[in-house]
């Protein structure tokens, strides 16, 4: 089975622009769930999506949004963004939610000057 | 809430010595307990999971893991280190999200 895929894999943007970043899960996989990794905060859950709908959110400020296809894809948005912002976005698939293993893709370097 | 610690940030250890590296948990109830390995620039691969049964548990690349409910421990071990296992190692926790520890640095030295 193909793992699961994060496009693209880097990006640099400026502040105030916005961002979208795609992962495709494990297929038969519906869970999906986003983290963010930084130096100083480490991982960080972001949100949980599952039959399209999130199930769960982290921590973060409304500028942070996503959304799951019918596929069980999904996308995270990052709105005016921030220096802070730049970080290593990763996507980790399971089946189902809940306390299952989650499988992770390479991530999204994403750079904001 | 559930967390878990490693204490310990930066590990250096010779080729074909043994490794351990430590992580202790916080969790009311019975906790599945994972152990992943990051290399740089690379996302985070399964190396290992607990979630119930056996306390000792085999993973890839000639890893174990034992989890000591009384030391609220899973402690990460093995035997002789080769020079493709420097990386990033987390040991996190699940309920309905991944809580990470803050990593443990593995640098092997010739």
């Amino acid at each position: 089975k193909a793992g699961v895929t994060q496009t693209p894999r880097y990006l640099i943007k400026t502040r105030g622009q916005q961002v979208t970043l795609s992962c495709s899960p494990i297929s038969g996989h519906r869970s999906v769930s986003w983290y963010q990794q930084t130096p100083g905060q480490g991982l960080q859950f972001l949100f949980e999506y599952f039959s399209e709908t999130q199930r769960n959110k982290g921590n973060f400020p409304g500028r942070f949004s996503g959304r799951q296809f019918s596929n069980s894809r999904s996308e995270m948005n990052v709105s005016t963004l921030e220096l802070g912002d730049s970080a290593l976005y990763l996507c980790a698939s399971s089946p189902s939610p809940g306390e299952e293993t989650q499988y992770f893709g390479p991530g999204t370097r994403l750079l904001v000057l | 809430a559930q967390s878990v610690t490693q204490p310990d940030i930066h590990i250096t250890v010779s080729e074909g010595a043994s490794l351990e590296l430590r992580c202790n948990y916080s969790y009311g109830a019975t906790p599945y307990l994972f152990w992943y390995v990051q290399s740089p620039g690379q996302g985070l691969q399964l190396l290992l999971k607990y979630f119930s049964g056996d306390t000792l548990v085999q993973g890839i690349k000639g890893f174990e893991a034992e989890f000591k409910r009384s030391q609220s421990s899973f402690n990460l071990r093995k035997p002789s280190v080769h020079w493709s296992d420097a990386a990033e190692y987390f040991c996190a926790v699940v309920d309905y999200k991944l809580s990470f520890g803050a990593g443990t640095t593995v640098t092997v030295r010739a």
